[in-house]
């Protein structure tokens, strides 16, 4: 069975930074491409950020660019997502999510329980 | 990288069909056949249920299928039953090189 456990969120002042991670089990992760959804509680989703099996490509959504940065390490099944200069907006739960293929353009599958993130002063 | 737009709602009566749009450009629903679909239940995470247009993942109900023409994508759901009042939202790979959600839409089953 298919686990992504999400865990480093919490409570940060404006300006300060967080680094989210997602333990992952159950699947060849350095097979699939894995993909950060955030979600403010009672509202839309919204990507975040993908990265390809290799993390030779990356990419992000506008509104985080330079900000966050989201990485992963095949040999310890995990996947990372540095976030920095947090504003207000980004309150949010942020969802680890397992991509379809090794690319991240095709799409995404099964997705973790979330880590809570909220930034205030 | 404006959210593809859904209907807020829409509701049908157990065992009619209905159909969910998702509009977008031709920069990321008309561009690309990458096109997904979830539902998400209160307090819960989302669920696949359509990936690449129209492509069901195993143990996703027939019910649901999925289809695309120019920038629009559609769901429609079957046999409607009531477990399936809950909350739905589409996706696209987008020509930005990233993915956008829709608003989400709300679905009654009356």
């Amino acid at each position: 069975e298919v686990q992504l456990v999400e865990s480093g969120g919490g409570l940060v002042q404006p300006g300060r930074s967080l680094r989210l991670s997602c333990a992952a089990s159950g699947f060849t992760f350095n097979d699939y491409a894995m993909h950060w959804v955030r979600q403010v509680p009672g509202k839309g989703l919204e990507w975040v950020s993908g990265i390809n099996w290799n993390s030779r490509n990356i990419a992000s959504v506008d509104s985080v660019k330079g900000r966050f940065t989201i990485s992963r390490d095949n040999a310890k099944n995990s996947l990372y997502l540095q976030v920095n200069s947090l504003r207000p907006e980004d309150t949010a739960f942020y969802y680890c999510v397992k991509g379809i293929s090794g690319y991240y353009y095709y799409g995404m599958d099964v997705w973790g329980q979330g880590t809570t993130v909220t930034v205030s002063s | 990288q404006s959210a593809l737009t859904q209907p807020a709602s829409v509701s049908g009566s157990p065992g009619q069909s209905i159909t969910i749009s998702c509009t977008g450009t031709s920069g990321d629903v008309g561009g690309y056949n990458y096109v997904s679909w979830y539902q998400q239940h209160p307090g819960k995470v989302p669920k696949l249920l359509i990936y690449d247009v129209d492509n069901r993942p195993s143990g996703v109900s027939n019910r649901f299928s999925g289809s695309k023409s120019a920038n629009t994508a559609s769901l429609t759901i079957s046999g409607l039953q009531a477990e399936d009042e809950t909350d739905y939202y589409c996706s696209s790979y987008t020509s930005s090189d990233t993915w956008v959600f829709g608003g989400g839409t709300k679905l009654t089953v009356l």
